[in-house]
Parts: structure tokens; sequence; C-alpha cells
């Protein structure tokens, strides 16, 4: 069964730092795998995802992803933390073969507070 | 931004009423999906479909049903609710593979439910 950790489910920085936010998965067949941001009472919308093209993925607003297999995780960074950047941020993962449906499994989500 | 709605946006209900939840799109998708979230879990998927019709239990399926009878529309129904079944309920679309590569999901913008 796939699975998905997110490690911290609060992160703080402070504005200009980096921001890292931790991401582990587990998949027994070669997962896709998404970032996902959520604003205060809004839905998700997609930041970044990885399809089994190039290992290290941009995406909107500055963020990127680093597929690393071996140690089976997928790390969201941005160089330098914006306030607009503080909401909670999802990562998941899904079936990377052509006969899945698409189901998304998510991890419990990591709120990022980003003070001046 | 995808053309999902989700309605109604917030709803407060007494234990042991049915209530039913839509998720409209209007970008012809095949694939819709509910999820619920509630803090510590992140998303949890309740039941998906992948055509009018065809639809399949997801992660946390019991005490929910759902229907599509047209492309564009799929009702998520609690049948007699629980306070456990409070929650923010989202709905998601993908139009499914493309490229060799599964779709990301688009999110509606959610319902807040309060079963009291």
């Amino acid at each position: 069964a796939q699975s998905v950790t997110q490690l911290g489910s609060h992160v703080s920085v402070s504005e200009g730092a980096l921001v890292l936010l931790r991401c582990n998965y587990s998949s027994s067949v070669p997962p896709y795998l998404f970032w996902y941001v959520q604003y205060p009472n809004q839905g998700l919308q997609l930041l970044l995802k990885y399809t089994s093209a190039a290992t290290l993925v941009k995406g909107i607003n500055g963020f990127e992803a680093e597929f690393k297999k071996s140690e089976t995780s997928f790390h969201l960074t941005k160089p330098s933390a914006h306030m607009s950047d503080a909401a909670e941020y999802f990562c998941a993962v899904s079936e990377g073969s052509s006969s899945n449906t698409g189901k998304l499994i998510f991890g419990q989500g990591t709120t990022l507070q980003v003070k001046p | 931004d995808a053309g999902i709605t989700q309605s109604p946006r917030h709803k407060v209900t007494e234990t042991g009423t049915p209530v039913t939840l839509r998720c409209h799109q209007t970008e012809n998708h095949r694939y819709m999906y509910w999820y619920r979230q509630d803090p510590g879990h992140g998303l949890r998927l309740i039941h998906y479909s992948y055509g009018v019709k065809d639809t399949d239990k997801g992660e946390v399926s019991d005490g929910y049903s759902v229907s599509r009878s047209k492309t564009e529309d799929f009702l998520l129904t609690l049948e007699s609710a629980t306070s456990s079944q409070t929650s923010v309920y989202f709905c998601a679309i993908t139009a499914g593979l493309a490229g060799g590569s599964f779709n990301e999901q688009f999110f509606g913008p959610g319902t807040r439910l309060t079963v009291l």
C-alpha cells in the first residue's frame, strides 16, 4: 500500500530564509508525486508534480522539489520565503502506471508560518 | 481555474438526517473524486468515479454513497449523518492520462459540513 509522511506539522521560518518541507513516501510501484498548497478557506492548488521525467521539478511561486528514489523522498524547497507563502502544504502520491485511476494518497499536511 | 463548483458551501445539520453534497464541473473531465479533510489527517479519499455510472470506494467510504448520472455532476450522500462526519469536503477532477502520465487533480472550493 502507498503512504506519505510529512515530517513536521508546523514549520516556522523568517522572511527571506530557506523553506524546506519534508515528504517521504512508500510505494511498491514507481510513483507520481505532487505538492499542493492550501490557503485559508480555499481549495488545494498544485505547486508541482513529478511523473518520472526530470528528478528536479520546478513549480510555481519559486518552489521546487527533488525526487530521490534511494531516500524515498520528495522534499519541497524555496530559497527565500515570502510572507505570502504562509499556508498549508500537502504532499501526495499516486500510482505511476497506466492502469491507475489517479487516486491520491495525501500526507498529513505541514503548516508554514513566515515571520517578518 | 478549473471549472469546479460545490454546493452548498456551508451546511449545518442534525444527527440522523440525510445530506447530499453536489460537485459540478464544466471541464468534461472523466475522473471525479470526493475527499474529506480533517486536522492531522490531510485529505482522505471517500469515493471516486471514472465515468458516468462508474464509481468505486476510497479509503473512508463507510457511511457515504455517491452517484454520477451525468459527466458534469458527482453527488455525495450521507444517508444518516453522524457527528464523526463533520468535516470539510472537497471535490476534485482530472482528465486522466495524457502523454503517458496521469494529469494532476483540480480541486473545488470545498463544503464545510457540521453535524450536530
